[in-house]
This record gives C-alpha cells, sequence and structure tokens, in this order.
C-alpha cells in the first residue's frame, strides 16, 4: 500500500510570494495533519483536517492556511513568504485525526 | 499545556548493545497517547511504537519497547540489539486529550529529539 505522499520534494522561494503544498493521504485514512519543522528542532502542529473540517489549528499567524478536498487529500498555503518560514513541511495522514499519524517524507521550503 | 522533554541531545552506542532514550511528559488530560518517531537524515518520521495512558502493560514493537511510568510521567524508548541502520533521530510525542467543547482531535506535541549513533 502506498504511504502518504507530498509534493513537491523541494522548494525554493523568495520573500512575499507564495507557496502551495500538497498532501495525499494513506488510502482509507479521512484525516490530515499538517507539522513545521525548523532545523535543530521538532515539528510544529500546523493543522489538522477531517472530512473536510478543520479540526484543530496551532499557533501560526494567518498567512498559513489549509484545505482539504472530497477525496482526502490536502494543501497547504503559505502567503507574504518569511525568510523564518524556511523549513520542512510534513504531512501525516490518520484515519480520523485521534490515531496514530503516518508521515511523508516532508516538503523542504528554503525562503531566500 | 501540554510539553514532551526530550534531555539527552545525543547518545551513542555500540552495535548489538540496548540503548535507553529518555522522555518526560507533562499534562492534565487524563487521556494522552505517547509516540516515539525515527527520522533518518532523509527526514520521513517513521512510526515506532504506542502507549496510551490507560494502558497496563508496556507497549513492545520488534526491538523497542516503551518503559512507561506513570506517576513518574516517562515514556522512555529501549531499544535492543543496536543496529547500525538505528542512527538517526528519535523523537517523542504526545497527542493531546478532549478539546473544549467535546471536539477532540490528534494534534501532536513533539520534544526536541535525542540524536543517536551506532557505532560498529
Amino acid at each position: 500500500d502506498a504511504g502518504v505522499t507530498q509534493s513537491p520534494t523541494h522548494l525554493i522561494k523568495t520573500r512575499g510570494q507564495h507557496v502551495t503544498l500538497r498532501c495525499s493521504p494513506i488510502s482509507g485514512h479521512k484525516s490530515v495533519s499538517w507539522y513545521q519543522q525548523v532545523l535543530g528542532q521538532g515539528p510544529q502542529f500546523i493543522f489538522q483536517y477531517y472530512e473536510k473540517e478543520e479540526r484543530g489549528r496551532g499557533n501560526f499567524p494567518d498567512r498559513f492556511s489549509a484545505r482539504q478536498f472530497p477525496n482526502y487529500s490536502s494543501e497547504l498555503n503559505v502567503n507574504a513568504l518569511l525568510l523564518g518560514d524556511s523549513a520542512l513541511y510534513l504531512c501525516a495522514s490518520s484515519q480520523q485525526g485521534w490515531e496514530t499519524q503516518y508521515f511523508g517524507p516532508g516538503t523542504r521550503l528554503l525562503v531566500l | 499545556a501540554q510539553k514532551i522533554t526530550q534531555t539527552q541531545p545525543g547518545m551513542f552506542v555500540q552495535e548489538k548493545e540496548a540503548v535507553t532514550l529518555d522522555c518526560t511528559y507533562d499534562t492534565s488530560d487524563p487521556s494522552y497517547g505517547l509516540f516515539w518517531y525515527k527520522q533518518p537524515s532523509s527526514g520521513e518520521m517513521i512510526f515506532l511504537i504506542y502507549q496510551g495512558s490507560y494502558d497496563q502493560q508496556n507497549a513492545t514493537e520488534g526491538r523497542y519497547s516503551l518503559n512507561f511510568q506513570k506517576a513518574r510521567k516517562s515514556a522512555n524508548l529501549v531499544i535492543s540489539a543496536s543496529q547500525l541502520g538505528d542512527s538517526a533521530m528519535y523523537f517523542c510525542a504526545m497527542r493531546d486529550g478532549e478539546a473544549a467543547g467535546g471536539t477532540s482531535y490528534g494534534k501532536l506535541t513533539f520534544g526536541q529529539g535525542t540524536i543517536l549513533t551506532v557505532h560498529p
């Protein structure tokens, strides 16, 4: 069975630009969570979605937004990029959100 | 607020030896879950083992076991018979309990991680 997939794998943007990251969950999983991992730190929770509804939101500015589609895939959008947004963005899926979360390979974003 | 503490920035172990990675947590929720993930240099977080707060026995998964001491709020990972491929960053994480209003969700709070190096 395919695991969680994310695209793109790497991305380079400049300050002020917009970025969209994509995630496809494991087949049968209806919940997707997004995390930001800055170099040298543990991942920080950004959003969780279940059945297209936002279930939870971490302490991130409104420049960060996300959505989940009917096929349970998800997009994370970041507007007005800052240098500090450079990080590994991880997507995780679970059946309903409460259970074990399985992570994708991540998208490495570099903001110049 | 939930908090996870991993006090060992780095650990070294000889191949085939056992190693314990420490994790302490803080929460006021009676219901919570504790997880360990492995992160190789490639970046992907690999799920290793789970312990629920109401589980009576310590969790085990192959060479991984979780030494759960609820009164001390610790959830240490024990890796037996270390292999070279075990060299990686290891994260302890805790799942939130019920959110206000009755809507529960599974936000994970992670520690800072421990870098494990296995020597041949």
